[in-house]
């Protein structure tokens, strides 16, 4: 069982370029999370899932998107990253509404 | 709204007791938690506390909650060295689609030999 995986670990991107983060989840959890951390402020919600098929924004949602097709995967994209996308983000899963979330190990992402 | 405040950082003696403290604002959260965050680590759920509970004790961690002042607090016994971390607080509330979770900016701790 490993828990919350992310992949990658590390990334550098030139500005206007795009990536996909993976989050992976083998404990079959309805909820996902997307959070970005940045110095200071805590973890902010970029977007969340409730279940496979279904996404909602967060609090700071502009400049990503996101997709659910499969249970265990969260997808978070960045069509046109820019260097204010600078950040590690993070993962999380939790079972129902209300439960604990589990986080993953984070994506340290740098754009230049 | 939804608020979370921490103190930025704290620096502890190892084998003292680390007190660190949260304020909220939004009155209708549920669960209050505490994670760890390590270097280059994703977050540790350390402990959590109903809103309806007073305090909460788990080995070396005692939470206390004043729920009339919003606040919240972690009480870290004999500090050691791999307690040196951020410490977030995050609440929650009941929405009606998803558990978001709000969190403070992290409390770093320093534990000096």
């Amino acid at each position: 069982n490993a828990g919350v995986t992310q992949t990658p670990k590390f990334r550098v991107l030139k500005t206007g370029q795009s990536m996909t983060l993976l989050c992976a989840q083998d404990m079959n959890h309805e909820y996902m999370y997307w959070y970005r951390q940045d110095p200071g402020m805590g973890l902010r919600l970029i977007h969340y899932s409730v279940g496979e098929g279904t996404t909602a924004k967060g609090e700071v949602p502009d400049g990503y998107n996101v997709s659910r097709l499969k249970k265990q995967n969260f997808l978070l994209g960045l069509e046109s990253a820019a260097p204010s996308q600078t950040s590690v983000y993070f993962c999380a899963s939790s079972r129902h509404n209300q439960e604990t979330q589990y986080f993953g190990p984070g994506t340290r992402l740098l754009v230049l | 709204g939804e608020d979370v405040e921490q103190s930025l950082f704290l620096s502890v003696r190892e084998g003292d007791s680390s007190v660190i403290n949260c304020t909220y604002t939004d009155s209708s959260s549920t669960y209050l938690y505490w994670y760890k965050q390590e270097p280059g680590a994703g977050l540790q759920l350390l402990t959590y506390i109903f809103s309806n509970m007073d305090m909460k004790q788990d080995q070396r961690l005692t939470v206390l909650l004043n729920k009339k002042d919003k606040h919240l607090s972690l009480r870290i016994a004999d500090t050691q060295t791999g307690d040196s971390a951020i410490y977030f607080c995050a609440e929650s509330m009941i929405k009606a689609a998803g558990n978001k979770l709000t969190f403070g900016g992290g409390t770093r701790v320093l534990v000096k030999p």
